[in-house]
């Protein structure tokens, strides 16, 4: 079964730094690329970062671009999201999940119950 | 980047009634190479992550419900309920993953009528 777990969400102050990860099990992690998306609270969803299954390929919303970095270590099927400089407008539930093939574009078909950001002083 | 915007914001059905969602990108998401529209679409319940209800357009996941279907190709896609259940109460969203960054759509929140 596949399972993915979010954890590292809280409150941070403006300015401040958060790294999330998300634990994989139940499939081949390496086979897989996976992405992060947002969803600000009573919001809808918004693409944050993918990295393919290789960890060579990334890619990012211009929102967070330059702020937040996306990598995997897949010797350990965890994906991580690395966030600097973190903004009152970060505040949402960020989601880790599984894209459908190795490569970024694909759809995501298996996701996490989300983990909960908050900046604010 | 490809803006997604979908229509009506909102609809109430009858249970047993049809339900039409419309999605619009501002740039093709049709790859020419293989033919493929990267469009997918996702229900969210309250409380809950989003699942994959159709990919590629038109693919239903495994173990969706057949009265889901999508339609469409290029920049115009629709996704249609064909019999509105009371679980089906939720909010759709299309997304686009054909360019990077791999947008949504604002979403359309299905009530019962």
């Amino acid at each position: 079964e596949v399972q993915l777990l979010e954890s590292g969400g809280g409150l941070v102050q403006p300015g401040g730094s958060l790294r999330l990860s998300c634990a994989a099990s139940g499939f081949t992690f390496s086979d897989y690329a996976m992405s992060w998306v947002r969803q600000a609270p009573g919001k809808g969803l918004e693409w944050v970062s993918a990295i393919s299954g290789s960890g060579g390929a990334t890619y990012f919303a211009d929102s967070v671009k330059g702020r937040f970095t996306i990598s995997r270590d897949n010797s350990k099927s965890t994906l991580y999201l690395q966030m600097n400089s973190l903004r009152a407008e970060d505040t949402a539930v960020y989601f880790c999940a599984r894209d459908s093939r190795g490569t970024c574009n694909s759809p995501n078909d298996y996701w996490g119950q989300g983990t909960l950001v908050t900046v604010s002083s | 980047d490809i803006v997604m915007t979908q229509s009506p914001d909102s609809l109430a059905v009858s249970l047993g009634e049809r339900a039409t969602i419309n999605c619009k990108s501002s740039q093709t998401v049709l790859y020419s190479s293989n033919n493929k529209n990267y469009l997918a679409w996702y229900q969210q319940k309250p409380g809950q992550p989003p699942k994959v209800l159709i990919y590629w357009a038109s693919t239903r996941e495994s173990g969706v419900p057949d009265r889901f279907s999508g339609s469409g190709s290029g920049t115009d896609f629709t996704l249609t309920i064909s019999s509105l259940q009371a679980e089906d109460v939720a909010v759709y969203y299309c997304q686009q993953y054909h360019t990077s960054p791999f947008t949504f759509g604002p979403g359309t929140k299905v009530d019962i009528k």
